[in-house]
């Protein structure tokens, strides 16, 4: 199975900060990646799909891009709301698998 | 509007066996696909299985394979998640989610998920 790693594993920040994320694939990926949001208590928020494609709804601070097997998502100006756990997640091969995750917390 | 409504969930001993119900709504259903996720306590998703809308095309992960089946009911637009042989690490919050469209297999629609314990 591909193994997805992402980094860091904790991302310190202040609202109005940028943040960049990263994702790598034990293998090539294509663009099959995708992005999601987690706060607490909630199910997963689609962010980005195939790799630079934001779903319906998210606000165009944030971006995705790579392929192959480095992907990155780019907040570009932080708010309270963005702080949160992120995950990616490849469906290029069976089974789907997503990354351990990466918090983004305040600073 | 989409929804998704997960049921079943509950406490249940090592070896036991458990069935998950996914009720959706405001779609096409039999032209989705529906996969479930899960999420361990304080602990990160995990993919669990898929199924394509016409329910032929079953998928899984290594951690449930030969223990959970996943179908489909589409006259009652349901999908299963039927789980035997349940183990301590089968404790999870469990969700059900949406494909994108008929044929791009990403998740942007969720339910609030049901909890499933394992433990004696």
């Amino acid at each position: 199975e591909i193994v997805l790693t992402q980094s860091p594993a904790t991302l310190s920040l202040s609202p109005g900060e940028r943040a960049t994320l990263s994702c790598r694939a034990s293998q090539s990926v294509n663009d099959y990646l995708g992005w999601y949001q987690q706060t607490p208590g909630q199910a997963p928020r689609l962010l980005i799909y195939d790799a630079s494609n934001r779903a319906t709804g998210i606000p165009a601070r944030f971006s995705g891009s790579g392929s192959g097997t480095d992907f990155t998502l780019t907040i570009s100006s932080l708010k309270p709301e963005d702080f949160a756990v992120y995950y990616c997640q490849q469906r290029s091969s069976w089974p789907m698998t997503f990354g351990q995750g990466t918090r983004l917390e305040i600073k | 509007e989409v929804q998704l409504v997960e049921s079943g969930g509950g406490l249940v001993q090592p070896g036991g066996s458990l069935r998950l119900s996914c009720a959706a709504s405001g779609f096409t259903f039999s032209s989705h696909a529906i996969n479930w996720v899960r999420q361990a306590p304080g602990k990160g998703l995990e993919w669990v299985s898929a199924i394509s809308g016409s329910g032929n095309s079953p998928y899984y992960a290594d951690s449930v394979k030969g223990r959970f089946t996943i179908s489909r009911d589409n006259s009652k637009n349901t999908v299963f998640l039927h789980m035997n042989g349940l183990r301590a690490e089968d404790t999870a919050v469990y969700y059900c989610a949406k494909a994108l469209s008929a044929t791009v297999w990403w998740w942007p629609y969720w339910g609030q998920g049901t909890l499933v314990t394992v433990s004696s």
